[in-house]
Protein backbone atom coordinates (compact mmCIF):
# COMPACT_ATOMS: atom_id res chain seq x y z
CA UNK A 1 0.00 0.00 0.00
CA UNK A 2 1.25 3.59 -0.65
CA UNK A 3 1.78 5.48 2.79
CA UNK A 4 0.82 8.87 2.60
CA UNK A 5 2.18 11.40 5.58
CA UNK A 6 2.02 15.19 6.03
CA UNK A 7 3.61 18.08 7.78
CA UNK A 8 2.87 19.48 9.54
CA UNK A 9 0.26 17.91 11.84
CA UNK A 10 -1.43 21.62 12.67
CA UNK A 11 -0.41 25.00 12.11
CA UNK A 12 -1.43 28.36 13.49
CA UNK A 13 -1.71 30.84 11.34
CA UNK A 14 -3.61 34.67 10.82
CA UNK A 15 -5.72 35.50 8.29
CA UNK A 16 -3.85 36.80 5.09
CA UNK A 17 -0.71 34.50 6.36
CA UNK A 18 0.10 32.35 3.34
CA UNK A 19 0.56 29.15 4.59
CA UNK A 20 1.85 25.83 3.16
CA UNK A 21 1.06 22.27 3.45
CA UNK A 22 3.59 19.14 2.37
CA UNK A 23 2.56 15.52 1.58
CA UNK A 24 4.49 12.58 0.91
CA UNK A 25 4.33 9.53 -0.77
CA UNK A 26 6.15 6.33 0.10
CA UNK A 27 6.60 5.76 -3.49
CA UNK A 28 6.45 7.25 -6.72
CA UNK A 29 2.30 8.10 -7.12
CA UNK A 30 3.12 10.35 -10.59
CA UNK A 31 0.34 13.15 -10.16
CA UNK A 32 -2.50 11.44 -8.67
CA UNK A 33 -2.41 13.35 -6.05
CA UNK A 34 -5.33 15.04 -4.41
CA UNK A 35 -6.45 17.55 -1.50
CA UNK A 36 -9.92 17.70 0.65
CA UNK A 37 -10.65 20.35 3.11
CA UNK A 38 -12.78 19.46 6.35
CA UNK A 39 -14.35 21.08 8.35
CA UNK A 40 -15.75 20.72 12.14
CA UNK A 41 -18.68 18.29 11.58
CA UNK A 42 -18.52 18.55 7.86
CA UNK A 43 -18.11 16.42 4.89
CA UNK A 44 -14.55 16.76 3.26
CA UNK A 45 -14.57 19.03 0.32
CA UNK A 46 -12.58 18.20 -3.04
CA UNK A 47 -10.08 21.34 -3.95
CA UNK A 48 -7.66 20.05 -5.85
CA UNK A 49 -7.28 17.20 -7.85
CA UNK A 50 -4.00 15.69 -10.16
CA UNK A 51 -1.89 17.67 -7.96
CA UNK A 52 -2.44 20.53 -9.80
CA UNK A 53 -6.27 21.19 -10.77
CA UNK A 54 -8.12 23.37 -9.37
CA UNK A 55 -11.99 21.73 -8.42
CA UNK A 56 -14.75 23.73 -10.14
CA UNK A 57 -16.05 26.67 -7.38
CA UNK A 58 -12.73 26.61 -5.38
CA UNK A 59 -10.92 29.75 -4.60
CA UNK A 60 -8.24 30.63 -6.58
CA UNK A 61 -6.20 31.41 -3.53
CA UNK A 62 -5.89 27.69 -3.17
CA UNK A 63 -3.08 25.74 -5.68
CA UNK A 64 -1.02 22.39 -5.40
CA UNK A 65 1.83 21.85 -7.04
CA UNK A 66 4.42 18.38 -7.54
CA UNK A 67 4.95 14.86 -8.86
CA UNK A 68 6.58 11.83 -7.77
CA UNK A 69 6.45 11.68 -4.22
CA UNK A 70 6.39 15.05 -3.25
CA UNK A 71 3.56 17.38 -3.00
CA UNK A 72 2.55 20.99 -1.72
CA UNK A 73 -0.92 22.75 -0.82
CA UNK A 74 -0.46 26.32 -0.75
CA UNK A 75 -2.92 29.25 0.35
CA UNK A 76 -2.00 32.59 -0.67
CA UNK A 77 -3.64 34.22 1.59
CA UNK A 78 -5.72 32.43 4.62
CA UNK A 79 -9.31 33.52 4.72
CA UNK A 80 -11.25 32.81 8.12
CA UNK A 81 -13.68 30.00 6.16
CA UNK A 82 -10.10 28.06 5.35
CA UNK A 83 -9.66 27.12 9.02
CA UNK A 84 -9.89 23.47 8.61
CA UNK A 85 -7.99 20.04 8.31
CA UNK A 86 -6.70 19.04 5.23
CA UNK A 87 -6.18 16.06 3.51
CA UNK A 88 -3.73 14.88 0.69
CA UNK A 89 -4.70 11.30 -0.86
CA UNK A 90 -3.21 9.51 -3.26
CA UNK A 91 -5.32 7.67 -6.28
CA UNK A 92 -2.21 5.95 -8.00
CA UNK A 93 -3.06 2.22 -6.21
CA UNK A 94 -5.69 0.60 -4.91
CA UNK A 95 -6.27 0.75 -1.55
CA UNK A 96 -6.72 4.31 -1.75
CA UNK A 97 -4.82 6.07 0.87
CA UNK A 98 -5.15 9.71 2.82
CA UNK A 99 -2.57 11.40 4.78
CA UNK A 100 -3.23 11.63 8.16
CA UNK A 101 -4.53 15.44 8.08
CA UNK A 102 -2.82 18.84 8.73
CA UNK A 103 -4.96 21.03 11.18
CA UNK A 104 -4.74 25.01 9.98
CA UNK A 105 -6.30 26.70 13.53
CA UNK A 106 -6.36 30.66 14.54
CA UNK A 107 -3.25 32.45 15.99
CA UNK B 1 -26.41 20.39 -7.58
CA UNK B 2 -25.10 16.42 -6.65
CA UNK B 3 -26.56 15.46 -4.11
CA UNK B 4 -25.95 12.23 -1.87
CA UNK B 5 -27.50 11.24 1.33
CA UNK B 6 -26.64 7.97 3.19
CA UNK B 7 -28.68 5.90 6.09
CA UNK B 8 -29.03 3.38 7.93
CA UNK B 9 -26.35 4.01 10.48
CA UNK B 10 -26.94 3.44 14.45
CA UNK B 11 -26.02 1.58 17.45
CA UNK B 12 -25.19 -2.35 17.04
CA UNK B 13 -23.63 -4.88 19.24
CA UNK B 14 -20.54 -5.92 18.16
CA UNK B 15 -20.75 -9.07 15.97
CA UNK B 16 -23.70 -7.36 14.27
CA UNK B 17 -24.74 -6.41 10.80
CA UNK B 18 -25.88 -3.34 9.38
CA UNK B 19 -26.44 -2.25 6.01
CA UNK B 20 -25.54 1.41 4.48
CA UNK B 21 -27.78 3.38 1.90
CA UNK B 22 -26.50 6.37 0.15
CA UNK B 23 -29.78 7.68 -2.51
CA UNK B 24 -27.73 9.75 -5.42
CA UNK B 25 -29.78 12.37 -7.13
CA UNK B 26 -29.01 15.29 -9.91
CA UNK B 27 -26.17 13.13 -12.19
CA UNK B 28 -25.80 9.92 -13.80
CA UNK B 29 -25.00 7.58 -11.12
CA UNK B 30 -24.84 5.14 -13.90
CA UNK B 31 -21.87 6.53 -15.12
CA UNK B 32 -19.42 6.86 -12.02
CA UNK B 33 -17.49 4.97 -10.06
CA UNK B 34 -18.63 5.14 -6.47
CA UNK B 35 -16.61 4.52 -3.02
CA UNK B 36 -16.98 4.55 1.01
CA UNK B 37 -15.08 6.23 3.06
CA UNK B 38 -15.20 6.42 6.90
CA UNK B 39 -14.27 8.34 9.63
CA UNK B 40 -13.41 7.19 13.13
CA UNK B 41 -14.04 9.86 16.17
CA UNK B 42 -11.31 12.06 16.54
CA UNK B 43 -9.65 10.51 13.31
CA UNK B 44 -8.59 11.04 9.69
CA UNK B 45 -10.22 9.71 6.74
CA UNK B 46 -10.33 6.05 5.45
CA UNK B 47 -10.88 4.34 2.22
CA UNK B 48 -13.52 1.98 2.29
CA UNK B 49 -14.40 0.45 -0.57
CA UNK B 50 -14.75 1.41 -4.39
CA UNK B 51 -17.18 0.02 -6.68
CA UNK B 52 -17.46 0.27 -11.41
CA UNK B 53 -20.22 1.82 -12.36
CA UNK B 54 -21.42 -1.55 -14.03
CA UNK B 55 -21.03 -3.07 -10.34
CA UNK B 56 -19.13 -5.71 -11.58
CA UNK B 57 -15.80 -4.85 -10.45
CA UNK B 58 -14.88 -3.96 -6.57
CA UNK B 59 -12.26 -2.95 -4.36
CA UNK B 60 -11.76 -3.15 -0.27
CA UNK B 61 -9.51 -2.41 2.05
CA UNK B 62 -7.70 -5.09 3.77
CA UNK B 63 -9.23 -4.40 7.22
CA UNK B 64 -12.85 -5.21 6.00
CA UNK B 65 -12.68 -7.83 3.12
CA UNK B 66 -14.74 -10.84 4.11
CA UNK B 67 -16.91 -8.74 6.19
CA UNK B 68 -18.29 -5.63 4.28
CA UNK B 69 -19.72 -5.85 0.60
CA UNK B 70 -20.26 -2.95 -1.50
CA UNK B 71 -23.05 -2.75 -4.03
CA UNK B 72 -25.12 -0.77 -6.36
CA UNK B 73 -28.75 -0.36 -8.06
CA UNK B 74 -28.74 2.45 -10.60
CA UNK B 75 -32.24 1.84 -11.36
CA UNK B 76 -32.59 3.08 -7.94
CA UNK B 77 -29.56 5.40 -7.88
CA UNK B 78 -28.50 3.82 -5.20
CA UNK B 79 -25.29 2.95 -3.16
CA UNK B 80 -24.75 0.30 -0.23
CA UNK B 81 -22.77 -1.19 2.14
CA UNK B 82 -23.77 -4.72 4.12
CA UNK B 83 -21.36 -4.62 7.01
CA UNK B 84 -20.92 -7.62 8.71
CA UNK B 85 -19.13 -8.90 12.26
CA UNK B 86 -18.89 -5.43 13.44
CA UNK B 87 -16.09 -4.77 16.42
CA UNK B 88 -15.65 -1.77 17.78
CA UNK B 89 -12.80 -0.51 15.42
CA UNK B 90 -15.47 0.09 12.71
CA UNK B 91 -16.84 3.08 14.66
CA UNK B 92 -16.95 5.76 12.46
CA UNK B 93 -18.96 8.15 10.33
CA UNK B 94 -19.54 6.44 6.90
CA UNK B 95 -19.25 8.54 3.98
CA UNK B 96 -20.16 8.05 0.44
CA UNK B 97 -18.48 9.85 -2.17
CA UNK B 98 -18.98 10.35 -6.22
CA UNK B 99 -15.24 9.27 -7.95
CA UNK B 100 -13.15 6.01 -8.00
CA UNK B 101 -9.94 7.79 -8.17
CA UNK B 102 -10.96 11.43 -6.42
CA UNK B 103 -14.12 12.24 -4.60
CA UNK B 104 -16.00 15.08 -5.92
CA UNK B 105 -19.08 15.38 -4.27
CA UNK B 106 -19.63 13.76 -0.79
CA UNK B 107 -22.59 12.89 1.08
CA UNK B 108 -23.62 14.11 5.15
CA UNK B 109 -22.76 10.75 6.42
CA UNK B 110 -24.01 8.32 8.80
CA UNK B 111 -22.48 7.19 11.96
CA UNK B 112 -22.34 3.41 12.99
CA UNK B 113 -21.27 2.97 16.68
CA UNK B 114 -20.17 -0.38 17.42
CA UNK B 115 -20.87 -1.23 21.48
CA UNK B 116 -22.17 -3.41 24.22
Amino acid sequence: DVQMTQSPSSLSASVGDRVTITCRASQTINTNLNWYQQSPGKAPKLLIYGASTLQGGVPLRFSGSGSGTDFTLTISSLQPEDFATYYCQQSFSIPRTFGPGTKVDIK
Amino acid sequence: EVQLVESGGGLVQPGGSLRLSCAASEFTFSSYWMTWVRQAPGKGLEWVANIRPDGNEKYYVDSVKGRFTISRDNAKNSLYLQIDSLTAEDTAVYYCARGGSFFNSWGQGTQVTVSS
